[in-house]
């Protein structure tokens, strides 16, 4: 059974600072991983998705990696600004079009 | 380009009713996808519909049902409502042919409270 992680649960850093939230999955067999971006209730906002086949994207000041061998992924978000203040999710889509979501990291960026 | 559609964005709703959600997907997108959001259990994958065809349905009583229209559009009803229930709902539209290697985009999402 595929379960997602993220780490850390919370976040807190000052503007300005580059950051890097964690996810990992533990079943490699995965079509993409999608990383996405929440505000309080509201609903999703996709930032990048990653193919199985590939290692990284990046838009903007986001980079995205994605090792499947080693069942993790990492969202680096350079510069941080209070704007970036939001919960980021990671999701693995598997075998079945199931797509798995991890419980997310509140990110808190202070001005 | 229209995002998705959900509405209604808000619904309180009694014990033992029941409820129907709508979700519009963007234009071109055949496959939607439905979650349930909680603060304990985050969030959890409902069903997904393509083609008017239930592909995939997550670990949910039968009370969770639904359904997709020809437009691609797509309703999902909870019957007898329970306090539980309580949750935003949100839905998520995907272009159609490359199956699962494709971006999904979520809509605002639908909060139901159950009094």
């Amino acid at each position: 059974k595929q379960e997602v992680t993220q780490i850390p649960a919370a976040l807190s850093v000052p503007e300005g600072e580059n950051l890097v939230l964690n996810c990992s999955f533990t079943d490699s067999a995965i079509y993409n991983l999608q990383w996405f971006r929440q505000d309080p209730g509201k609903g999703l906002t996709s930032l990048l998705l990653i193919q199985s086949s590939q290692r990284e994207q990046t838009s903007g000041r986001l980079n995205a990696s994605l090792d499947k061998s080693s069942g993790r992924s990492t969202l680096y978000i350079a510069a941080s600004q209070p704007g970036d203040s939001a919960t980021y999710l990671c999701a693995v889509v598997t075998g079945g079009f199931k797509t798995i979501f991890g419980a997310g990291t509140r990110l808190f960026v202070k001005a | 380009k229209a995002g998705v559609t959900q509405t209604p964005r808000y619904l309180i709703k009694t014990r033992g009713q029941q409820v129907t959600l709508s979700c519009s997907p963007i234009s071109g997108h055949r496959s939607v996808s439905w979650y349930q959001q909680t603060p304990g259990q985050g969030l959890q994958f409902l069903f997904e519909y393509f083609s008017e065809t239930q592909r995939n349905k997550g670990n949910f009583p039968g009370r969770f049902s639904g359904r997709q229209f020809s437009n691609s559009r797509s309703e999902m009803n909870v019957s007898t409502l329970e306090l539980g229930d309580s949750a935003l709902y949100l839905c998520a539209s995907s272009l159609p042919l490359t199956g699962p290697n494709t971006e999904a985009f979520f809509g605002q999402g639908t909060r139901l409270t159950v009094v």
